[in-house]
């Protein structure tokens, strides 16, 4: 069965420093792969995606993603961390020719120190 | 502005009672769907429409229903209300799930 892995449950940084999290997958097909930012009381906002193409995608508030084949992964960068980045990060992946209908993680929160 | 607007925002039921959530959204999409997020559950998949007039059951469909009414409304009814279904409902749509999805606000809802 497929499944979507965020293997922290929270994250700490200061402001200013940089952020790396993580989502990895099990999947047997290529995968198309999200990742939604929620911030407290909100529904959830799309960041970033990779459907084909470039394995380094670029997203909305400066962030990035990297889909690495080898590794199952597609792991979420910010170079500096501001304040206002502090939510919930959800990874989605999805099987191309299937239903499409993606499988979401459970969740990394980010907390960012002043 | 465009976007999903869900209603009710906040909502607490008695154990037994019904009530149904309204999705609508403005964007001409085709596909539109219901989840439900808990704690560290993350999102699951209720039901969802991949276009007017198909609804199919997605992750967790137990003790709700769905009615696609038209291309811009999806609605989700509970017929008799659990504790169990205590939780933040999140509409969402989208032109194809590998496209992504723009959410709604979501509701709020508490079965005592």
């Amino acid at each position: 069965a497929q499944s979507v892995t965020q293997p922290d449950i929270h994250i700490t940084v200061s402001e200013g420093a940089s952020l790396e999290l993580r989502c990895n997958y099990s999947y047997g097909a290529t995968p198309y792969l999200f990742w939604y930012v929620q911030s407290p009381g909100q529904g959830l906002q799309l960041l970033l995606k990779y459907f084909s193409g470039d394995t380094l995608v670029q997203g909305i508030k400066g962030f990035e993603a990297e889909f690495k084949r080898s590794q199952s992964s597609f792991n979420l960068r910010k170079p500096s961390v501001h304040w206002s980045d502090a939510a919930e990060y959800f990874c989605a992946v999805g099987v191309q020719g299937g239903s499409y209908i993606p499988t979401f993680g459970r969740g990394t929160s980010l907390i960012v120190h002043p | 502005n465009a976007g999903v607007t869900q209603t009710p925002k906040f909502q607490v039921l008695k154990t037994g009672q019904s009530m149904t959530l309204q999705c609508a959204q403005d964007m001409n999409h085709n596909s539109m769907y219901w989840y439900r997020q808990d704690p560290g559950m993350g999102l699951r998949l209720i039901y969802y429409s991949a276009s007017e007039g198909t609804t199919d059951k997605g992750e967790v469909p137990n003790g709700y229903n769905v009615s696609r009414l038209n291309k811009r409304e999806f609605s989700l009814r509970l017929e008799s209300a659990a504790p169990s279904q205590t939780s933040v409902y999140f509409c969402a749509s989208g032109r194809g799930a590998q496209h992504g999805y723009t959410f709604g606000s979501g509701t709020r809802l508490t079965v005592v």
